[in-house]
């Protein structure tokens, strides 16, 4: 089955501590995404990366780091500069040319104490 | 001011009768349009795009275009108790200067309700 994998779904740090969270994705797809979700709000983009070896940030990326080695994987660490690093994070992925269609992974909860 | 715009809600409506879900956009250029159904706890799932002005129909589900009043709307036909969800409103942001990124706005997204 094709489709975009996170891991773990629950993630629980100390303050203060680097994590980092894996997206995968057997589509084929060029393009991958991370957002941001916090309670009642829509969804935010820290980083994405239309071609191997290659990302930009996006509106919130202070804090957080990416690497795409790989098509297929694109992590994210969440750094002890990130100030609210509570959250729900998303990753997802499209094909690359002119469909902007994007599709989620089951996105990781993560909370820092 | 915000990019695209929701009403948060929650809306309510009883099951059976049709829903009308509206979302707001600020960017002139932006071509395409998508919904997306978020259930608690979950993550969003795209059930709507739609690029022209006009409607898309899909099964219950009917997407609204009007890029002139910079308008899109999302109609649920007899709704279910199992269509109450939060739905996301996503348009695409072609960063000026730097061509097509596929990046997607969001709005903060609908709370419906359906009462059985």
């Amino acid at each position: 089955d094709g489709g975009i994998t996170q891991s773990p779904k629950y993630l629980f740090r100390k303050e203060g501590q680097n994590v980092t969270l894996s997206c995968e994705q057997n589509l084929n797809h060029d393009a991958m995404y991370w957002y941001r979700q916090d309670p009642g709000q829509g969804l935010r983009l820290i980083y994405y990366s239309q071609i191997v070896n290659d990302f930009q940030k996006g509106d919130i990326a202070e804090g957080y780091s990416v690497s795409r080695e790989k098509k297929e994987s694109f992590p994210l660490t969440v750094t002890s500069a990130q100030k609210n690093p509570t959250a729900f994070y998303l990753c997802a992925s499209k094909e690359q040319g002119n469909s902007y269609e994007q599709y989620f992974g089951p996105g990781t909860r993560l909370t820092v104490t | 001011q915000k990019e695209v715009e929701q009403n948060s809600g929650p809306l309510s409506v009883p099951e059976g009768a049709i829903a009308s879900l509206n979302c707001t956009y600020s960017d002139r250029v932006s071509q395409s349009f998508f919904w997306y159904r978020q259930y608690s706890g979950k993550s969003p799932e795209l059930i709507m795009s739609i690029y022209s002005n006009g409607d898309k129909e899909d099964g219950r589900f009917t997407a609204q275009l009007n890029k002139a009043s910079q308008y899109v709307s999302l109609l649920i036909r007899d709704s279910q108790p199992s269509d109450s969800a939060t739905y996301l409103c996503a348009v695409t942001y072609l960063f000026r200067g730097s061509g097509n990124t596929g990046k997607l706005i969001f709005g903060q997204g609908t709370t419906l309700q359906v009462k059985p």
